[in-house]
């Protein structure tokens, strides 16, 4: 089983859609949930972070996380053209151990938002 | 403009040069982190410094020699690399290794081997 798993791709939304973008993780113990956007030929940019149970918004972003279940998941509303990236969901371990400062990224979900 | 900026921004070397790519942060982050990403994959993890020391070497081969010489800086010196080391490197930072914030990344290099 891999550490971290998002749903396959490629994503495809219209543009003014909710994209929905999940991620599952195997450590019970993981503390720090993020998602990272990735243009083409570009480098990972953070867009969100969570750390407790719960949603977050900001902007048209949505991240929610699901602790007992080992899920989250990030909402994109209103999508645009603009948007359309791949998506890198990130989690950090259980503190201590021989993982101390490690990330570990998810395969990757391609979004395309097309008008 | 991303605040941890990595030089060159490009790089084609053949296989028998030595090279260095360069990262420089001015957040104060304690941690810098190299990363080797290959098209349509994730972040692949090589390196963790956290304070300037190696904390977290993850089987990279020895013709990848990292370098920290202070908080700011991290150096990543190459040396008879092979074609399948070609790939988009990218250099990272966060105020701590192990803490809750995330990392935050340069624009990389992207590096050719001939």
């Amino acid at each position: 089983q891999k550490e971290v798993e998002q749903n396959s791709g490629p994503l495809s939304v219209p543009e003014g859609a909710i994209a929905s973008l999940n991620c599952t993780y195997s450590d019970r113990g993981s503390q720090s949930f993020f998602w990272y956007r990735q243009y083409s030929g570009k480098s990972p940019e953070l867009i969100m972070s969570i750390y407790s149970n719960g949603d977050k918004e900001d902007g048209r972003f949505t991240a929610q996380l699901n602790k007992a279940s080992q899920y989250v998941s990030l909402l994109i509303r209103d999508s645009q053209p603009s948007d359309s990236a791949t998506y890198l969901c990130a989690v950090t371990p259980h503190a201590g151990g021989t993982s101390y400062g490690k990330l570990t990224f998810g395969q990757g979900t391609i979004l395309t938002v097309h008008p | 403009d991303t605040e941890v900026t990595q030089t060159p921004k490009h790089l084609v070397m053949g296989m028998t040069n030595k090279k260095s790519l360069k990262c420089e942060q001015h957040m104060g982050h304690r941690a810098m982190y190299w990363y080797k990403q290959k098209a349509k994959k994730p972040p692949e993890l090589m390196f963790v410094y956290s304070y300037e020391k190696l904390s977290i070497n993850e089987s990279v081969p020895s013709r990848f020699s990292p370098e920290c010489p202070n908080s700011s800086l991290l150096n990543l010196h190459l040396h008879a690399l092979q074609p399948e080391d070609s790939a988009l490197y990218l250099c990272a930072s966060s105020p701590l290794a192990g803490s809750n914030q995330p990392q935050h990344f340069g624009d990389g290099t992207r590096l050719s081997i001939l």
